[in-house]
């Protein structure tokens, strides 16, 4: 079973800041991969990854930016937050291997811009 | 139109009661099917996971998949009120890579003691 941890859990800042948001997972898992969930809808991939010094841009636009410097690593970071991005993020990993690997999440960081 | 659709809910069902929840989608080309439980405050956990159509049974939990109609069932039997969550029906086409996973918007499920 995939161990993933994000953190902060819960994060309320100001208009304006610059916020990053760290997700590990201890498992060793290639493919990484950043959620944006929003009550009632579903989830949208805004960034993943296949490996160290690989990263893509998902489906839905944002105006964050993610670095894979190591592979147990995919911090997220919005350079000056925005009401706009007031959701809930859910950091997700799959290991590499033949056929589709299911994804495994973290517990999500909610994030709250005022 | 979304790829795949979900019934909403919420759904309430006493303690016992069968459940069953269901999921469409419009991508033919789908062909593996998840089912993820999420609790409040909490990431989507893996519950069934199946390729191409058939069933497939885990303990009190069936997924079942027709591909010709394009939907995917999650049954539960004996529901408990741990079984209170929120269930995200997930399905992607690609073999290896996996980032056009598509998900419903998931169905809130309450059992009552």
């Amino acid at each position: 079973e995939a161990d993933i941890y994000q953190t902060p859990r819960y994060l309320v800042i100001g208009t304006g800041k610059k916020i990053t948001l760290e997700c590990s997972q201890t498992m060793g898992h290639d493919k990484m991969y950043w959620y944006q969930q929003d009550p009632g809808m579903e989830l949208h991939l805004i960034h993943y990854s296949y490996g160290v010094n690989s990263t893509e841009k998902g489906d839905l636009s944002s105006e964050s930016t993610v670095s894979r410097i190591r592979t147990e690593h995919f911090p997220l970071t919005l350079e000056s937050a925005r009401p706009s991005h007031t959701s809930q993020y859910l950091c997700a990993s799959s290991p590499q291997g033949s056929g589709n690997q299911p994804q495994h999440f973290g517990d999500g960081t909610r994030l709250s811009i005022l | 139109q979304k790829e795949v659709e979900q019934d909403p809910g919420p759904l309430s069902v006493p303690e016992g009661a069968i459940v069953s929840l269901n999921c469409t989608y419009s991508n033919s080309a789908f062909q593996y099917f998840m089912w993820y439980r999420q609790y409040s405050r909490k990431g989507p956990e893996l519950l069934m996971y199946t390729y191409s159509s058939g069933n497939k049974e885990d303990g009190r939990f069936t997924a079942q998949v027709d591909k010709s109609s394009k939907y995917i069932s999650l049954f539960i039997r004996d529901s408990q009120p741990s079984d209170s969550a929120t269930y995200l029906c997930a399905m992607s086409a690609s073999r290896g890579n996996n980032n056009d996973m598509r998900f419903g918007a998931g169905t809130r499920l309450t059992v009552k003691p």
